[in-house]
């Protein structure tokens, strides 16, 4: 089945502890992005790449890392997390990007205390 | 930043009525609009992609238009049914970056 992972769904952790959200895609799919959705808002893109190794910033880029080592996994990382990172994170993929239709990921629910 | 704005914000309809929302952008640096159905508990889902002014899609009874010249799109639910009840959302695509309004939350009223 054609689809989009991200683990973990839901992570409650601390100020400051490191933590990791992967994201990988099954569709072969050359573009990858991460949002995040808070209340009031529309999804804001953190990160993107284009291609293996081709990253860059999105809207909200700081206090997030990204890397794209292989083409089906885009993890996102939050070196030093805190409270104003506590929001729902989407990853999503498309086959090309802005031409072809993003397949979202089911969402991780982060809250840092 | 780049501002994508939704109207109405959210709308009530009746099982049957046609309804429509409205998607407006920047008509510079126009790539790709596309439109996204966002149901509770669920992860957006892509309606259509569009690149060309004066594009037309069709899904079902969903369609939308195109003016990049202008800069808006027009979503368009035909004879709604409870099932269309959603957050439909627009994102204007500069290429690589992804700009999203705040959506349209549309509940129909059996």
């Amino acid at each position: 089945e054609a689809q989009v992972t991200q683990n973990p769904r839901y992570l409650i952790t601390v100020t400051g502890k490191k933590l990791t959200v992967t994201c990988s895609q099954n569709m072969n799919h050359e573009y990858m992005s991460w949002y995040r959705q808070d209340p009031g808002l529309g999804l804001r893109q953190i990160y993107y790449s284009m291609n293996v190794e081709v990253t860059d910033k999105g809207d909200v880029p700081e206090g997030y890392k990204v890397s794209r080592k292989e083409k089906r996994n885009f993890p996102l990382i939050l070196e030093s997390p805190s409270p104003n990172q506590t929001s729902l994170y989407f990853c999503a993929s498309s086959l090309l990007a802005g031409v072809s239709e993003q397949y979202f990921g089911p969402g991780t629910r982060l809250t840092v205390t | 930043i780049l501002n994508v704005e939704q109207s109405p914000q959210s709308l009530h309809v009746q099982e049957g009525d046609s309804t429509n929302f409205t998607c407006s952008f920047p008509s510079s640096n126009f790539y790709a609009l596309h439109w996204y159905r966002w149901e509770t508990a669920k992860s957006p889902e892509a309606l259509f992609v569009m690149t060309l002014n004066g594009d037309e899609k069709k899904k079902g009874r969903i369609s939308a238009t195109l003016n990049t010249k202008e800069g808006y799109s027009y979503l368009y639910i035909k004879g709604s049914q409870p099932e269309d009840s959603a957050t439909y959302l627009c994102a204007f695509c500069t290429g690589n970056q992804f700009y999203f309004g705040t959506g349209t939350s549309l509940t129909v009223i059996p």
